[in-house]
């Protein structure tokens, strides 16, 4: 199946600053992208979907002044955690729809474990 | 709405035993798919199946099987014969056909962690 590359696996920053996390599809072209978080022994949430060329859809809840997301290529998108404060502090992840897999398959980044201190 | 319940938090084995992860799942759309992922310690996911809504037929892929039941809205998931690489958090996951404006979102069950002691 195709891949998606996320980076980086691991950040730590400091109270009050901002964060980006890359997604990007390798050798296919995704123009929707779905961003997950989870936090700690829990299930994955979604938080908002990526449109490539367009504003993204955020789920309820989801604080979309905190948590900017940029799809300007059919290859990357990317979601920038602004201000960051601990409770933000989860594991994120990305997603596409792996076009070798046909209707209904996707396929995932390695996830960003974001910790702030 | 989509709601997918696995209400096996944890489970735990030994070795060579065979475990069953259940998986049941509500939506009023009658086309969807259904899927396992797998999660080890290093957090990626691994996808290991995806099921058609219309497709009840029962599959088998080494030591994984897969039981879908509609009329129970089940998706349930054995292991046979366990072994210690199986330890993770298991998810089972929904998303609508195409068309839909849930189409691509996936709707995660809240996990099982299955532990395989040697």
């Amino acid at each position: 199946g195709a891949v998606v590359s996320q980076h980086p696996s691991w950040v730590i920053c400091k109270s009050g600053t901002s964060v980006k996390i890359e997604c990007r599809s390798l050798d296919f072209q995704a123009t929707t992208m779905f961003w997950y978080r989870q936090f700690p022994k829990q299930s994955l949430m979604l938080m908002a979907t990526s449109n490539e060329g367009s504003k993204a859809t955020y789920e309820q809840g989801v604080e979309k002044d905190k948590f900017l997301i940029n799809h300007a290529s059919l290859t990357l998108s990317t979601l920038t955690v602004t201000s960051a404060h601990p409770e933000d502090s989860s594991f994120y992840i990305c997603s596409a729809r792996d076009p070798d897999r046909g209707e209904g398959g996707y396929t995932f980044g390695s996830g960003t474990r974001l910790t702030v201190v | 709405a989509q709601k997918v319940t696995q209400a096996q938090t944890e489970i735990s084995v030994v070795e060579k035993e065979d475990v069953t992860l259940d998986c049941v799942y509500e939506t009023r759309d009658t086309t969807y798919y259904l899927f396992w992922y797998k999660q080890p310690p290093s957090g990626e996911l691994v996808f290991l199946i995806r099921r058609n809504s219309f497709d009840e037929q029962n599959e088998i892929s080494g030591r994984y099987s897969w039981n879908f039941q509609k009329s129970t809205s089940s998706f349930n998931f054995t292991i046979t014969a366990s072994q210690v690489v199986d330890s993770a958090v298991y998810f089972c996951a929904l998303t609508l056909n195409a068309g839909g404006t849930s189409y691509g979102k996936l709707t995660f069950g809240q996990g099982t962690i299955l532990t395989v002691h040697p």
